[in-house]
């Protein structure tokens, strides 16, 4: 089956360590998204890549850092300089031209 | 900056009925994509819909549907014979048809929660 898949679906950190979030797609997608949901809000970018060995900071890179060196894989690493880490992360992609963005299940991180 | 508005925190509907979400963004472009999406308990993001800015005509899929008013900016969607199944989070979101900077990411609102009553 073709689709996105995060894991680990539930990842606790201790404080000042890094973690590194998987996010693996089949679907053959050039460009690739990780967003972040808090309680109340909604999804807001933090990293995204549109083709392989490039990538671009989104409105909340701050404390986060990413690679694509496949074209399947786009892990995201959240850093010990991220100051409010606990949160919902979801990754997506998208094959362009097209419009629509497919997310995988996501990721709950929290700091202990 | 494009801005997605979604004015109701929370909606609830009896099941078999019909319900209508709001939704009203900003922004000084012409040509754009508007999407709903579904966030059940499982917080899988479901794509609903999608409307392109430059279609007249209201898009719908089954028994979802979407009332696009492009001078008032809102982007509303119609929820016809509820089920169980709808109860969700739905988020409203935005997507510039410029190749712009950030890679023509998805602009959301802060989303309105579904309760379907039995």
């Amino acid at each position: 089956d073709g689709g996105i898949t995060q894991s680990p679906k539930y990842l606790f950190r201790k404080e000042g360590q890094n973690v590194t979030l998987s996010c693996e797609q089949n679907l053959n997608h050039d460009a690739m998204y990780w967003y972040r949901q808090d309680p109340g809000q909604g999804l807001r970018l933090i990293y995204y890549s549109q083709i392989v060995n490039d990538f671009q900071k989104g409105d909340i890179a701050e404390g986060y850092s990413v690679s694509r060196e496949k074209k399947e894989s786009f892990p995201l690493t959240v850093t010990s300089a991220q100051k409010n880490p606990t949160a919902f992360y979801l990754c997506a992609s998208r094959e362009r031209p097209y419009n629509e963005q497919f997310f995988g299940p996501g990721t709950r991180l929290t700091v202990l | 900056a494009q801005t997605v508005t979604q004015s109701q925190p929370e909606m609830s509907v009896q099941e078999a009925e019909t319900v209508t979400l709001s939704c009203t963004y900003d922004t000084s472009e012409s040509d754009y994509y508007l999407f709903w999406y579904k966030q059940p308990p499982s917080r899988q993001m479901i794509l609903v819909i999608r409307q392109e800015a430059y279609k007249q005509q209201n898009a719908t899929e089954n028994r979802f549907s979407v009332n696009f008013q492009k001078a008032a900016k809102s982007f509303s969607l119609k929820i016809s014979d509820s089920q169980l199944g709808d109860a969700a989070m739905y988020f409203c979101a935005y997507r510039s048809a410029i190749h712009g900077e950030y890679g023509n990411k998805l602009v959301f609102g802060a989303g309105t929660i579904l309760r379907v009553k039995s």
